[in-house]
């Protein structure tokens, strides 16, 4: 089974408003990222959060972890069309593995 | 180079036919990543090298697949008797460190159709 999953699947707002997007985890991490990707190519790595920080930010994003819940929020404020996108969590170091576990991703939709 | 180049970026191939797909990752990264996206779905792992070797092949999904690395640098990964349900976006990522404690930085993929 996965071991992040995104939630909601799909998201629509107003450019302009703030969008938040979760994920939940089932194992213990020694990171969790946050990816964004355009089109359905490459990803572009967006923030890291260790397993001992509860919040970050980065511009327009804050990311928020809980690992009591296995669970991260990335917030988007001030949405912009160019933020349309799908937004995947990953987790690293699950089980010893030298490798980032993807969940199913949020399609984002920023109409103007 | 700058980024991670993959080629090429489309490919169309037969049924039954063998195909590589060609990674360039980043100068210096010691990491590369192999992983698998279907249509609307998530990335599904695939393979990493730390320099050349492979210490995790687990997401192969079976022997039709394989990988190399050579001089620690580029990769290349093979589909032999290519059927219908490889048809994805293969994508490769590399990083400084297996801990992937700096975040991957990915190509641009290739699209595979297989008809």
């Amino acid at each position: 089974s996965q071991q992040g999953e995104e939630d909601p699947q799909a998201l629509s707002i107003q450019e302009g408003e703030n969008a938040t997007m979760n994920c939940s985890y089932k194992t213990s991490i020694n990171n969790l990222q946050w990816y964004r990707q355009n089109s359905g190519r490459g990803l572009v790595h967006l923030i890291l959060i260790r397993s001992n920080e509860r919040e970050k930010h980065s511009g327009r994003l804050r990311v928020t972890l809980d690992t009591s819940k296995k669970s991260s929020s990335l917030l988007i404020t001030a949405s912009r069309a160019a933020d349309t996108a799908s937004y995947f969590c990953a987790t690293d170091g699950v089980q010893g593995a030298q490798k980032l576990v993807f969940g199913q991703g949020t399609r984002l939709t920023i109409n103007p | 180079g700058a980024g991670v180049s993959q080629s090429p970026s489309n490919k169309v191939t037969e049924k039954g036919k063998d195909v590589e797909l060609r990674c360039d990752p980043i100068s210096g990264h010691t990491a590369l990543y192999w992983y698998r996206q279907s249509l609307g779905q998530g990335l599904e792992f695939l393979i990493y090298f730390q320099g050349n070797s492979a210490p995790d092949k687990s997401g192969l999904p079976s022997d039709r697949f394989s990988a190399e690395r050579t001089g620690g640098s580029v990769s290349t990964l093979t589909i032999q008797r290519t059927q219908q349900e490889d048809s994805a976006v293969y994508l490769c990522a590399s990083s400084l460190f297996t801990a992937g404690g700096r975040g991957y930085t990915f190509g641009s993929g290739t699209r595979l159709t297989v008809v």
